[in-house]
């Protein structure tokens, strides 16, 4: 069964520092990995998602990669805002299974200082 | 404006009582899901839906029913056989077809608490 695990738990940075977070998987066999933000008592908001094929994505100060021969996808938030104050949370898409039952990490709390 | 809309937001509930939180979505996608989420713990898969009329169970279906005869609604009962129905509740979509990506969309999540 495909585990996914995000550590660490939680991080505390000064703004303006960039941002790593970490996200591995047990199963190299993936059809997708996306990457959410949840900020507390909300739901989750999609940031990037990337096809097994692909080895990272872009968007604004977001970028995240994907290696699946290590089963490790990383989220790089550059130049950090107390606005990315948040719960990031990764979910891995199962190639044997590409409709459903996606496997979620628990997450990582982020919380950026002024 | 397309998105995911759950009510109620927060809901409480007596022992011995069902429930149902509504999801609605109206981005036209085919595959609706239903996730419970605790403290500390990664979301979990109660059920999901590919198409209108069918629907399968997830990780933890025990003590919850759903039904799927819109493709825009995936209403979910919380029934009095779950065990600890406290937690927060998240309604998702996909489109799932052809050479879409399969990319997850949320709704904003209803909070269930048992008295």
């Amino acid at each position: 069964k495909q585990e996914v695990t995000q550590i660490p738990a939680a991080l505390s940075v000064p703004e303006g520092e960039n941002l790593v977070l970490n996200c591995s998987f047990t199963d190299s066999a993936i059809y997708n990995l996306q990457w959410f933000r949840q900020d507390p008592g909300k739901g989750l908001t999609s940031l990037l998602l990337i096809q097994s094929s692909q080895r990272e994505q872009t968007s604004g100060r977001l970028n995240a990669s994907l290696d699946k021969s290590s089963g490790r996808s990383t989220l790089y938030i550059a130049a950090s805002q107390p606005g990315d104050s948040a719960t990031y949370l990764c979910a891995v898409r199962p190639r044997s299974d590409s409709w459903g039952k996606l496997q979620f990490g628990a997450g990582t709390q982020v919380v950026v200082t002024p | 404006d397309g998105g995911i809309t759950q009510s109620p937001k927060y809901l409480f509930r007596k022992e011995g009582q069902n429930v149902t939180l509504s999801c609605e979505q109206n981005l036209n996608h085919d595959a609706m899901y239903w996730y419970r989420q605790d403290p500390g713990q990664g979301l979990r898969l109660i059920y999901y839906s590919q198409i209108v009329n069918d629907f399968q169970k997830g990780d933890i279906a025990e003590g919850y029913s759903v039904s799927r005869e819109k493709k825009e609604s995936f209403p979910l009962t919380v029934t009095s056989a779950q065990k600890n129905p406290t937690a927060f509740y998240l309604c998702a979509s996909s489109i799932d077809r052809g050479s879409n990506t399969g990319e997850l969309f949320f709704g904003e999540g209803s909070r269930l608490t048992v008295l």
